[in-house]
């Protein structure tokens, strides 16, 4: 079965400094990638996402992600954090025909001034 | 333009109150999705329709009864819920359904008394 792993629950960085949140994934196909953002009470937002070509992708507010198939991991990270980069982080991939994302539980990011 | 709304943004009924949840997308998106999501944890998939088709119903109690009057709009009627049905509603649409990207709304809060 398809299963998304985020290892770390709660991260704390302080600004400026770099990021890297984890996730691996569980899928027998070529998986599609995604990792969201949520702020708190809000809904989600893409960051990012990967189906196939280059293995680092691209995203929104200074995201990237690197693919690697080896690893069955798709980790988000960003080179200088930002306060307002505080929030919880989704990594999903997408279960197949049924349209169905299975996230991962989730990272929180904190951001210490 | 990627916008998903919902209304309303906040709800609170009682367990013999009769609502509904609202959801618009003008995307072109065929398929659409109510998810909900419970404090600290990922979302969770409920209901998929496709071309104004329900595709998938992930189990969902009948209290929950999803509609589809055209291919921009997804009600979620609620009749007789409980307080455990407290939890944040989410609708998302995509392209199509399967392996897409879903955009999603900014939710619902709704707190069952």
């Amino acid at each position: 079965a398809q299963s998304v792993t985020q290892p770390d629950i709660h991260i704390t960085v302080s600004e400026g400094a770099s990021l890297e949140l984890r996730c691996n994934y569980s899928y027998g196909a070529t998986p599609y990638l995604f990792w969201y953002v949520q702020s708190p009470g809000q809904g989600l937002q893409l960051l990012l996402k990967y189906f196939s070509g280059d293995t680092l992708v691209q995203g929104i507010k200074g995201f990237e992600a690197e693919f690697k198939r080896s690893q069955s991991s798709f980790n988000l990270r960003k080179p200088s954090v930002h306060w307002s980069d505080a929030a919880e982080y989704f990594c999903a991939v997408d279960g197949g025909s049924q349209g169905n994302l299975i996230f991962g539980k989730g990272t929180k990011l904190s951001v210490k001034p | 333009d990627t916008e998903v709304t919902q209304t309303p943004k906040h709800l609170v009924m009682g367990m013999t109150n009769k609502k509904s949840l609202k959801c618009e997308q003008h995307m072109g998106h065929r398929a659409m999705y109510w998810y909900k999501q419970k404090a600290k944890k990922p979302p969770e998939l409920m209901f998929v329709y496709s071309y104004e088709k329900l595709s998938i119903n992930e189990s969902v109690p009948s209290r929950f009864s999803p509609e589809c009057p055209n291919s921009s709009l997804l009600n979620l009627h609620l009749h007789a819920l409980q307080p455990e049905d407290s939890a944040l509603y989410l609708c998302a649409s995509s392209y199509l359904q399967g392996a897409e990207t879903q955009y999603f709304g900014p939710g619902t809060r709704l707190l069952v008394l």
